[in-house]
């Protein structure tokens, strides 16, 4: 069984705090890594699709960062704001045809 | 405005019945999916289909039953087999692409009870 493993669970932050958070995952077989937005009572959105390793993406104050040799990803937000306030997944797919969830990391931005 | 709909949003259901939970999409996409939800767990793949008359078992599709009869909807049915059906059920379907699994798109989901 092949897990993916986001830490940490939960975060509380003040508005106005940069924070990271990682998302971890088996070295082999790497095929790609998604990470996505899923704010409560709405659906889960896209935010990154990497997939080699050392890419960057960036999307205004969220960016994340990839290492498939070790396998992990981190997304950085900075300047966190309320509206930041979701759960961020992260999918892992492996071998081309399969992808694992992450649990999330809630994220709370207090204002 | 195009999107993926899924109905209802609450879905209660006695012990031993089965259940059909809706998804449609009008997104034109190919490939469409069911997951499960639980608390502190990442969303399990239950049933995906890449093309219309065709699906797959994911991770967890016993107790669980799909058609994809048209290119816009994937219903799925919780069966009386399934032994611990309460959840919260996300449908999504992925762009058309040269590889699978594309970035997905998701439903709002449908919480599913067991009284």
């Amino acid at each position: 069984i092949l897990n993916v493993e986001q830490s940490p669970q939960s975060l509380h932050v003040q508005e106005g705090d940069s924070t990271n958070f990682t998302c971890s995952f088996p070295s082999s077989n790497f095929y790609a890594l998604h990470w996505y937005r899923w704010e409560t009572a709405k659906s889960p959105e896209a935010l990154f699709v990497m997939t080699l390793n050392g890419d960057e993406k960036k999307k205004g104050r969220i960016s994340a960062t990839l290492n498939t040799k070790e396998g992990y990803s981190y997304l950085y937000i900075k300047g966190s704001q309320p509206e930041d306030s979701a759960t961020y997944l992260c999918a892992f797919i492996f071998g081309g045809n399969d992808m694992r969830f992450g649990a999330g990391t809630r994220l709370t931005v207090k204002p | 405005d195009g999107g993926i709909t899924q109905s209802p949003k609450y879905l209660f259901r006695k012990e031993g019945q089965n259940v059909t939970l809706s998804c449609e999409q009008n997104l034109n996409h190919d490939a469409m999916y069911w997951y499960r939800q639980d608390p502190g767990q990442g969303l399990r793949l239950i049933y995906y289909s890449q093309i219309v008359n065709d699906f797959q078992k994911g991770d967890i599709a016993e107790g669980y039953s799909v058609s994809r009869e048209k290119k816009e909807s994937f219903p799925l049915t919780v069966t009386s087999a399934q032994k611990n059906p309460t959840a919260f059920y996300l449908c999504a379907s992925s762009v058309p692409g040269l590889s699978f699994p594309d970035t997905q798109y998701f439903g709002p989901g449908t919480r599913l009870t067991v009284l």
